[in-house]
């Protein structure tokens, strides 16, 4: 059971290009979520997705595309790559969606993506 | 929107009790997190709480929710240097489908 697998571990992008962050779980999980690791800002929730086929934006979504055709993997696309997307990328997986389902939703993370734009 | 507030160091001896802190903002949300994070690696699930309870404990960790105030505390007894690492607070909104994380709390183990 390998939980959540983020590919690659590493990134250094020249300004303007594009990039696929790729992220898979194994647990049948319905909710997947991407977020954004910054010195002093904690985690910042850029998009996520209650199923596949359905995705909806979080608090910083500009510059970041995803899709959710099966219920595996949710990658994250950045179209355009600016120094200010430099960061560590999460990825994560829950059971549930949070918020009303009153069920525990713990969230699994994948080991991170440090991506460098420069 | 709903915002999650944390401190952003803590360094404690050997020994003594850790207090890391958390203020939340959205009052309908139904469970709250703490998250441990060791350096290079993604977040783990220390513990949780429903939101409809004081205290709970587990082991060395006692988590306090005082909903009215809004605000969460872990305590980790005896603290040891394993300890070390980010603490992050998470609501999940009740009305959204999203898990709110906070600054995180970085706290330091001194031996």
């Amino acid at each position: 059971n390998a939980g959540v697998t983020q590919t690659p571990k590493f990134q250094v992008l020249k300004t303007g290009q594009s990039m696929t962050l790729q992220c898979a779980q194994d647990m049948n999980h319905e909710y997947m979520s991407w977020y954004r690791q910054d010195p002093g800002m904690g985690l910042r929730l850029i998009h996520y997705s209650v199923g596949a086929g359905i995705t909806d934006q979080g608090e910083v979504p500009n510059g970041y595309n995803v899709s959710r055709s099966t219920t595996e993997d949710f990658p994250l696309r950045l179209l355009s790559a600016a120094p200010s997307q430099t960061s560590v990328y999460f990825c994560a997986s829950s059971a549930s969606t949070p918020g009303g389902t009153g069920r525990n939703t713990e969230a699994f993370f994948g080991q991170g993506t440090r991506l460098t734009v420069v | 929107g709903e915002d999650v507030e944390q401190s952003l160091f803590l360094s404690v001896r050997e020994g003594d009790s850790s207090v890391i802190n958390c203020t939340y903002t959205d009052s309908s949300s139904t469970y709250l997190y703490w998250y441990k994070q060791e350096p290079g690696a993604g977040l783990q699930l220390l513990t949780y709480i429903f939101s409809n309870m004081d205290m709970k404990q587990d082991q060395r960790l006692t988590v306090l929710l005082n909903k009215k105030d809004k605000h969460l505390s872990l305590r980790i007894a005896d603290t040891q240097t394993g300890d070390s690492a980010i603490y992050f607070c998470a609501s999940e909104g009740g009305a959204t489908n999203k898990l709110i994380f906070g600054t995180g709390t970085l706290l330091a183990v001194q031996p």
